[in-house]
């Protein structure tokens, strides 16, 4: 089983709104990771979790708050969000192994901001 | 981060191959090659990595030039369902990210 689970596919949200996004993997993985796609564009990196740590944060404001309860779980918090949030938000998993390492996609969140 | 330059676009027939190219003059010895796709609609799917040795696997073949500075991605019988856009990217010694270029968005026709 490759597969990363997203939820919901589709959110919409006020700017006054809290949400979450939920992601979830079975594979053992130690590493997840949240990225953030518009419209196209290329995947660009938020959140690394390493062994349920948060390794990296690529500078991303702090409406978005990411969660790792457990080593198969991640959440991505959203609050006051701005309309040009309004994106793919894809998240990922890994082993964790270095350069080799191969990350698994899932499907992603489309979510608008109003 | 290592950066890579790829076409924008690439156009090819249904059952024909296809060469996708991915330049990389500033790699580092120990730096790997990776290629993703993403299909519409579709978060992305891993393909091929290599690190010196040409590599083959299910889905592609990596072509990768001697002095390291460009690849080439192989689809041996393109098929509808190739159409995506494919990214190169150097993953680094010590980092965790895909950092994603640009990539080339490649059409099938039937």
């Amino acid at each position: 089983d490759t597969e990363v689970t997203q939820t919901p596919k589709h959110l919409v949200m006020g700017m006054t709104n809290k949400k979450s996004l939920k992601c979830e993997q079975h594979m053992g993985h130690r590493a997840m990771y949240w990225y953030k796609q518009k419209a196209k564009k290329p995947p660009e990196l938020m959140f690394v979790y390493s062994y349920e740590k948060l390794s990296i944060n690529e500078s991303v404001p702090s409406r978005f708050s990411p969660e790792c309860p457990n080593s198969s779980l991640l959440n991505l918090h959203l609050h006051a969000l701005q309309p040009e949030d309004s994106a793919l938000y894809l998240c990922a998993s890994s082993q964790n192994r270095g350069r080799g390492d191969i990350q698994y996609f899932g499907a992603g969140t489309r979510l608008s901001v109003l | 981060d290592a950066k890579t330059t790829q076409p924008n676009s690439m156009e090819s027939n249904e059952e024909e191959p296809v060469h996708l190219p991915c330049n990389h003059s500033t790699i580092s010895g120990t730096d790997y090659i990776h290629w993703y796709r993403q299909l519409p609609s579709q978060g992305p799917e891993y393909v091929i990595h290599g690190l010196t040795s040409n590599v083959n696997n299910r889905m592609a073949s990596l072509a990768i030039a001697e002095d390291r500075k460009s690849s080439t991605l192989i689809l041996h019988r393109a098929t509808l369902r190739d159409a995506a856009v494919y990214y190169c990217i150097l993953k680094i010694q010590g980092a965790q990210k895909l950092v994603f270029g640009q990539g080339t968005r490649l059409t099938i026709n039937p």
